[in-house]
C-alpha cells in the first residue's frame, strides 16, 4: 500500500520562528489533508489540499502531486501551535486515509 | 459547522466486558470510520462504512465489530475487551465524492482496559 513519510519527526522552536514540515508519499493520490492533533487528542483539520497552494492565516500548504510531496508552512509560531501535525492521503477510489507518522512540534515562549 | 461527536472522552473498562464506543455526525455524510492510535504505530483503520448497514474491514479488525443502523451513527464494539485494546479511538466521517473528499474527526475516546 501507499507509504507516507513525514519529516522532521520532532521540531523545537522559539515563539515567533517559522518552520516547514514535509510529507512525502509513495504513490499518486487524489486527496491529501493536514491535521493538527491538540493536547487532548482531537484531530483538527488544517488543509484539504490534493494539489496547489492554500493559505489560512499564519499557515499555508503546498502539494506538488506530480512529485509526490506536500509542505506545511507555519509562520510566526505561537505556543498554541504545539502538538503533532499529521499528513494523510487517499489513493484513487479508496476511501481510507493513510496517515504519516507525524511531526511533533514544541513551541517555547 | 462540521460536527463529529464521540460519546465519551475517557473510558475505563474491565477485561472481558463488552464495550460500545458511539460516534454521531450531523453532516449527512455517507462514509464513517473508526481508527485507533497507539504510540509508535500511528493511526490505523479498524473498520469503515460507506452506507447504512454496510461495513468494510480495515487494517486491524480483529477483536472488533461495528454497527451502522442509522446514517448519522457508527458504533464500535469490543466484544470482550482485552488490555491490548487500551488505546485512543478516533471516529471520522466524510461525504461520498469523486475524487475523495475531506474527512472530519471527533474528539477521540481514550479507552483503558484493566
Amino acid at each position: 500500500g501507499i507509504q507516507v513519510e513525514q519529516s522532521p519527526p520532532d521540531l523545537i522552536l522559539q515563539e515567533g520562528a517559522n518552520s516547514t514540515l514535509r510529507c512525502n508519499f509513495s504513490d499518486s493520490v487524489n486527496n491529501l489533508q493536514w491535521f493538527h492533533q491538540n493536547p487532548w487528542g482531537q484531530l483538527i483539520n488544517l488543509f484539504y489540499i490534493p494539489s496547489g497552494t492554500k493559505q489560512n492565516g499564519r499557515l499555508s500548504a503546498t502539494t506538488v502531486a506530480t512529485e509526490r510531496y506536500s509542505l506545511l508552512y507555519i509562520s510566526s509560531s505561537q505556543t498554541t501551535d504545539s502538538g503533532v501535525y499529521f499528513c494523510a492521503v487517499q489513493n484513487t477510489g479508496f476511501q481510507k486515509l493513510v496517515f504519516g507518522t507525524g511531526t511533533r512540534l514544541l513551541v517555547s515562549p | 459547522d462540521v460536527k463529529v461527536t464521540q460519546s465519551s472522552r475517557y473510558l475505563v473498562k474491565r477485561t472481558g466486558e463488552k464495550v460500545f464506543l458511539e460516534c454521531v455526525q450531523d453532516m449527512d455524510h455517507e462514509n464513517m470510520f473508526w481508527y485507533r492510535q497507539d504510540p509508535g504505530l500511528g493511526l490505523r483503520l479498524i473498520y469503515f462504512s460507506y452506507d447504512v448497514k454496510m461495513k468494510e474491514k480495515g487494517d486491524i479488525p480483529e477483536g472488533y465489530s461495528v454497527s451502522r443502523e442509522k446514517k448519522e451513527r457508527f458504533s464500535l464494539i469490543l466484544e470482550s475487551a482485552s488490555t491490548n485494546q487500551t488505546s485512543m479511538y478516533l471516529c471520522a466521517s466524510s461525504p461520498h465524492g469523486t475524487p475523495n473528499t475531506e474527512a472530519f474527526f471527533g474528539q477521540g475516546t481514550r479507552l483503558t482496559v484493566v
